[in-house]
């Protein structure tokens, strides 16, 4: 039974449009989600989190919106540029113990 | 800053041995995080050491075991190996509990079980 879910495992966009990376959650109980990029033979890197008490959060090019009531999560990349193509994972969290990952994204940025 | 290193980058082992893998924590980081990443899939969570301490399990066998250093330094010690074991392993550090968020990962060590 999967807590996280990525329901598309990829996605492409072209150069300089928006990205929009998708996540829903079944666990009402996670207090913190993150999204973390991954690249070929590295590991995850930590890219934004947004808290359960707030409903966006902004660094740069990218955003973090949250949606508690229909346990959903997003996360917009703008403009997108080639540099962006990588997995993107979704995780939450309780308490900050016991990280759930979703599948991953692979996004795909076209120059 | 050094960031967090793993050892070995790859192994091969036979079923039924034991694997001990290796990882050096973020400079300041406290806390060591363990997880499996099969192909395809997003990392799972195997157990979290806090100074020292198991501070939070996932749903993995008892032969998954671990330990934690004074210098936060950790192992993840895997017995009876299977091959179902076979997958990329991969360690975080992050700051003092209480802080929830980030963790800084390690590059993995891609294990495979023959």
């Amino acid at each position: 039974d999967q807590q996280v879910k990525q329901n598309s495992p990829s996605l492409s966009v072209q150069e300089g449009r928006i990205s929009i990376l998708n996540c829903d959650y079944t666990n009402s109980m996670f207090d913190y989600f993150l999204w973390y990029k991954k690249y070929p033979a590295e590991g995850p890197t930590f890219l934004i989190s947004i808290s359960s008490i707030k409903d966006k959060n902004e660094d740069g090019r990218f955003t973090v919106f949250l949606n508690k009531s229909a346990k959903h999560l997003s996360l917009h990349i703008v403009p997108s540029q080639p540099g962006d193509s990588a997995v993107y994972f979704c995780a939450a969290t309780l308490y900050g113990q016991n990280f759930v990952f979703g599948p991953g994204t692979r996004l795909s940025v076209l120059p | 800053e050094t960031g967090v290193t793993q050892s070995p980058t790859h192994l091969i082992k036979t079923r039924g041995q034991q694997v001990t893998l290796r990882c050096s924590s973020q400079s300041g980081h406290n806390t060591v995080s363990w997880y499996q990443q099969a192909l395809g899939q997003g990392p799972q969570f195997i157990f979290q050491y806090y100074r020292e301490e198991e501070n939070g399990r996932g749903n993995f066998p008892p032969r998954f075991s671990g330990l934690q250093f004074p210098n936060y330094s950790s192992e993840l010690n895997v017995n009876a190996l299977e091959l179902d074991d076979s997958a990329l392993y991969l360690c975080a550090s992050s700051r003092p509990q209480g802080l929830a968020g980030e963790q800084y990962f390690g590059p993995g060590t891609r294990l495979t079980v023959t």
